[in-house]
């Protein structure tokens, strides 16, 4: 099972948005509502951000938000702040035989 | 509030086994409402899932690794073990402890131990 497809970075300014695409396959997030966002700062242990797709654990600031389109989810980041900056991972379920958790290649947030 | 700490060597030799424990704090292991996994990271790299047991003793691998790994639980010390053998310069990474709501991939990673770094090398 190959990990999902994420871009390496992506960049905005501060109060800007900024999504980020994560692309799998009909067998994981194509096929299933259990996608997950990680936020992790470096050095940190990941945070979860969104799961299920779209909802956010309590805690999570209202400007992270998740949706999906056929075989590719999406993490969309409104008002950018500097603390945003850091690594994003997507991950999903799987039906392969290959890995419960399959996890996306991450990717760098820069905020300018 | 829930806490989870990884502890265990951080450096081991070629080809000899690695072993972690995650002891969890703030919550009972022996709730039915959770299972508890191992991720990795290698340095400068994304994540993998090892593996995850639900606190009946029920294991599930990544089965890329599943010839190498024994996940155990002792709910008495409420801890759950990771054990990795005939490990080779690719299993250098940090290794998380974290908790998950339902059967592994299903349940979002919800909570996370702070990772130790496990080097291997002679």
């Amino acid at each position: 099972q190959s990990a999902l497809t994420q871009p390496a970075s992506v960049s905005g300014s501060p109060g800007q948005s900024i999504t980020i695409s994560c692309t799998g396959t009909s067998s994981d997030v194509g096929g299933y509502n259990y996608v997950s966002w990680y936020q992790q700062h470096p050095g940190k242990a990941p945070k979860l951000m969104i799961y299920e797709v779209s909802n956010r654990p309590s805690g999570v600031s209202n400007r992270f938000s998740g949706s999906k389109s056929g075989n590719t989810a999406s993490l969309t980041i409104s008002g950018l702040q500097a603390e945003d900056e850091a690594d994003y991972y997507c991950s999903s379920y799987t039906s392969s035989s290959t890995p419960y958790y399959v996890f996306g290649t991450g990717t760098k947030v820069t905020v300018l | 509030q829930l806490q989870l700490q990884e502890s265990g060597p951080g450096l081991v030799k070629p080809s000899e086994t690695l072993s972690l424990t995650c002891t969890v704090s703030g919550g009972s292991i022996s709730s039915s409402s959770y299972y508890w996994g191992w991720i990795r990271q290698p340095p400068g790299k994304g994540l993998e899932w090892i593996g995850s047991i639900y606190y009946s003793g029920s294991t599930y691998y990544n089965p890329s690794l599943k010839s190498r790994v024994t996940i155990s639980v002792d709910t008495s010390k409420n801890q759950f073990s990771l054990k990795l053998s005939s490990v080779t310069a690719a299993d250098t990474a940090v290794y998380y402890c974290a908790r998950h709501r339902r059967r592994p991939g299903i349940g979002a990673l919800d909570y996370w131990g702070q990772g130790t770094l496990v080097t291997v090398s002679s």
